[in-house]
């Protein structure tokens, strides 16, 4: 079975500074990894994925993220935190079923962005 | 060209009452999922469907709830004598095939009074 774990539910940054989430999954098969953003009151929005090839992702809005098979993880990065990057984070991994395309989530973790 | 288009944005039934949550894919998109989104908890995928024919359904739970997606109209998600554990938000998305290059709607806030 996959899972995902998300370290810190809650992480804080000042403006311009490193943003780090992290996110560790569990899977026996290759996994497909992906980050989405979360809004208040909005849908869920792609920052980016990895399914094959390099394992540094290069996203949205400045984010990146780089898979590390021997860590299982997938954490998230950008250089420097920008006030509207306050927001949810949720990585999942897919999962394959036949031809289903359903994705096991992280709990999410909150960025509180400070001047 | 429209997202994923989901409605109404927020709901609030009784207990007992039935809720309807509608999803129009984006255009040419003939695979539909919903998730559901509890308070302090993560999403939990609950069905996929593909054009009049349900895919995948072992995340809804077994009674009250089901869903269709008919050859013409939107995705429907019925919850039948609603409790107040169904407050949560419910999310659909949409793709065009086999893929996992999902669209989200902005989601129905249901709550249950």
């Amino acid at each position: 079975a996959q899972s995902v774990t998300q370290l810190g539910s809650h992480v804080s940054v000042s403006e311009g500074a490193l943003v780090l989430l992290r996110c560790n999954y569990s899977s026996s098969v290759p996994p497909y990894l992906f980050w989405y953003v979360q809004y208040p009151n909005q849908g869920l929005q792609l920052l980016l994925k990895y399914t094959t090839g390099a394992t540094l992702v290069k996203g949205i809005n400045g984010f990146e993220a780089e898979f590390k098979k021997s860590e299982t993880s997938f954490h998230l990065t950008k250089p420097s935190a920008h006030m509207s990057d306050a927001a949810e984070y949720f990585c999942a991994v897919g999962t394959r079923a036949g031809n289903n395309r359903k994705l096991i989530w992280g709990l999410g973790t909150s960025l509180a962005v400070n001047p | 060209n429209a997202g994923v288009m989901q409605n109404p944005r927020h709901l609030v039934r009784r207990r007992g009452q039935e809720a309807r949550l509608r999803c129009s894919p984006m255009k040419g998109h003939s695979h539909v999922y919903w998730y559901r989104q509890l308070p302090e908890e993560g999403l939990k995928f609950m069905v996929y469907l593909q054009k009049e024919n349900i895919i995948d359904e072992s995340g809804m739970p077994k009674e009250r709830f089901s869903a269709e997606f008919p050859k013409e109209g939107p995705s429907i998600l019925r919850i039948q004598q609603v409790v107040r554990g169904d407050s949560a938000a419910y999310f659909c998305a949409s793709s065009p095939g086999d893929t996992y290059g999902y669209t989200f709607g902005s989601g129905t806030r249901l709550t249950v009074v």
